[in-house]
C-alpha cells in the first residue's frame, strides 16, 4: 500500500511570493490533515478535511493560507503572500474512517519551505 | 484545550544505556497516544500507538506505557545505539474530530 505523498519536497521562495504544496493521501482514507512543524516544536494542525469538507480550519491564518480538497482526495495547500515567519515543513497526513487503522494518522515525507 | 509536555527537550547518553523518554498532557479524556521518531529534514515514522484502553505496547527495543489518570506516557528505549539518534515525538489523540496533539519532541543522541 502507497503511502502518504506530498511534492514539493523542498521550497525556497522570497517573501511576498505565492506558494503551494500538494498532498496525496493513502487510498481509501477520507480524513486528510495538514500541520506546521516550525523548527523545534511539535507538529500543529492547520486544517482537517473529511472527503471534502472542512471539519476544522480554526488554526489557520486565513488572511494568506487556503487550502482545498475538491474532490475528496488530493490536496493543495497555499501561501499568499508569504512571510519569513512561514519557514517550516509542512506535513500531511490521513486517517481512515472504519477498520483496524481507525483513529491513527499516517504521515508524508513533509515539504520544508525557506522563505527568504 | 489539551497540552502535551515533553520532557528532557534534549539528551545525550553513550550507546548501551537503556533510557527513558517522558510524555505528560493535561487532559486524561484520550483515545490513544502515539510516539513518532523524526530524523532531521524527514517526516515522522510512527513508532508505537497505544489505544486508551492499553496499558503498553511493545516493538523491539522499545516500550510504551500509558497511565491515562495521572496524565503520563513514558517510551522505553532499550540498549540504545547510535541508529536511534533522531527527536521522539509524543502525540495525544483527543477530541470528536479525532485531532493530535504534539509534544514539542526530545532530541536523543546517542555517542558511540
Amino acid at each position: 500500500e502507497a503511502g502518504v505523498a506530498q511534492s514539493p519536497r523542498y521550497k525556497i521562495i522570497e517573501k511576498r511570493q505565492s506558494v503551494a504544496f500538494w498532498c496525496n493521501p493513502i487510498s481509501g482514507h477520507a480524513t486528510l490533515y495538514w500541520y506546521q512543524q516550525i523548527l523545534g516544536q511539535g507538529p500543529k494542525l492547520l486544517i482537517q478535511f473529511q472527503n471534502n469538507g472542512v471539519v476544522d480550519d480554526s488554526q489557520l491564518p486565513k488572511d494568506r493560507f487556503s487550502a482545498e480538497r475538491l474532490k475528496g482526495v488530493d490536496s493543495t495547500l497555499k501561501i499568499q503572500p508569504a512571510k519569513l515567519e512561514d519557514s517550516a515543513v509542512y506535513l500531511c497526513a490521513s486517517s481512515p474512517n472504519r477498520g483496524k487503522a481507525y483513529n491513527e494518522q499516517f504521515f508524508g515525507p513533509g515539504t520544508r519551505l525557506t522563505v527568504l | 484545550k489539551q497540552e502535551v509536555t515533553q520532557i528532557p527537550a534534549a539528551l545525550s547518553v553513550p550507546e548501551g544505556e537503556n533510557l527513558v523518554l517522558n510524555c505528560s498532557f493535561t487532559d486524561s479524556a484520550i483515545y490513544n497516544l502515539q510516539w513518532f521518531r523524526q530524523d532531521p529534514g524527514k517526516g515522522l515514522t510512527s513508532l508505537l500507538l497505544i489505544q486508551s484502553s492499553q496499558r503498553e505496547q511493545t516493538s523491539g527495543r522499545l516500550n510504551a506505557s500509558l497511565d491515562k489518570s495521572s496524565g503520563r506516557s513514558t517510551l522505553y528505549i532499550a540498549a540504545s545505539q547510535p541508529g536511534d539518534s533522531a527527536t521522539y515525538l509524543c502525540a495525544v489523540g483527543s477530541g470528536s474530530a479525532r485531532q493530535l496533539t504534539f509534544g514539542s519532541g526530545t532530541q536523543l543522541t546517542v555517542l558511540p
